[in-house]
């Protein structure tokens, strides 16, 4: 198993310009979230789905959008990049009702917006 | 809502020193579940542990241990005789039991260095 893959690892974003990271997990796991780190800080929730075509708001989700079209994919997607969205952003997935109930972390991207 | 605290931005320790780093929580739900994860320099999450809200059974685990008390809705961990291996990132995390919600929250994190 992959468990949690996210791409890209790196990437630069001039200011205004529009981009998708790409979280994917193989492991049929209901729950998927999407957080930011900021230099020093901890994680910030931005949106989470409890399943296929549902998804909510975290505490910071403005300036981004998600989908959830299938179980295994959670994209998530920024339209017009601003400095403050500078940040590692971290895929996670979760297999609520199981005996595992952690969640599972990607590598995370490194965003700099410029 | 819930919202996880951990006053303790930064700890610092000298190497064999036992440390403990601090998790406060709140919620309205009255199962939940708890977690603590480590961030090493690396930059990845690491899962250490996880408490359901009707189980406040200690736990240790080699070098840690976890001290869960729901009257004071706190869920310290503890490393005994810490090594510089343990310098890293902890954040204490929590989650509902069960609903159509199931929103993740983590506290700010506690900046641990153990000094050699």
């Amino acid at each position: 198993n992959a468990g949690v893959t996210q791409t890209p690892k790196f990437r630069i974003l001039k200011i205004g310009q529009s981009m998708t990271l790409q979280c994917a997990q193989d492991m049929n796991h209901n729950y998927m979230y999407w957080y930011r780190q900021d230099p020093g800080m901890g994680l910030k929730l931005i949106y989470y789905s409890v399943g296929a075509g549902i998804t909510d708001k975290g505490e910071v989700p403005n300036g981004y959008n998600v989908s959830r079209s299938t179980t295994e994919d959670f994209p998530l997607r920024l339209e017009l990049a601003a400095p403050s969205q500078t940040s590692v952003y971290f895929c996670a997935s979760r297999d609520f009702g199981g005996r595992n109930t952690e969640a599972f972390f990607g590598q995370g991207t490194r965003l700099t917006v410029v | 809502a819930q919202k996880v605290t951990q006053a303790q931005t930064e700890i610092s320790v000298v190497e064999k020193e036992d440390v403990t780093l601090d998790c406060v929580y709140e919620t309205r739900d009255t199962t939940y579940y708890l977690f603590w994860y480590k961030q090493p320099p690396s930059g990845e999450l690491v899962f250490l542990i996880r408490r359901n809200s009707f189980d406040e059974q200690n736990e240790i685990s080699g070098r840690y241990s976890w001290n869960f008390q729901k009257s004071t809705s706190s869920f310290n961990f503890t490393i005994t005789a810490s090594q510089v291996v343990d310098s890293a990132v902890y954040f204490c995390a929590l989650s509902p039991y069960g609903g159509a919600t199931n929103k993740l929250i983590f506290g700010t994190g506690t900046l641990l260095a153990v000094q050699p």
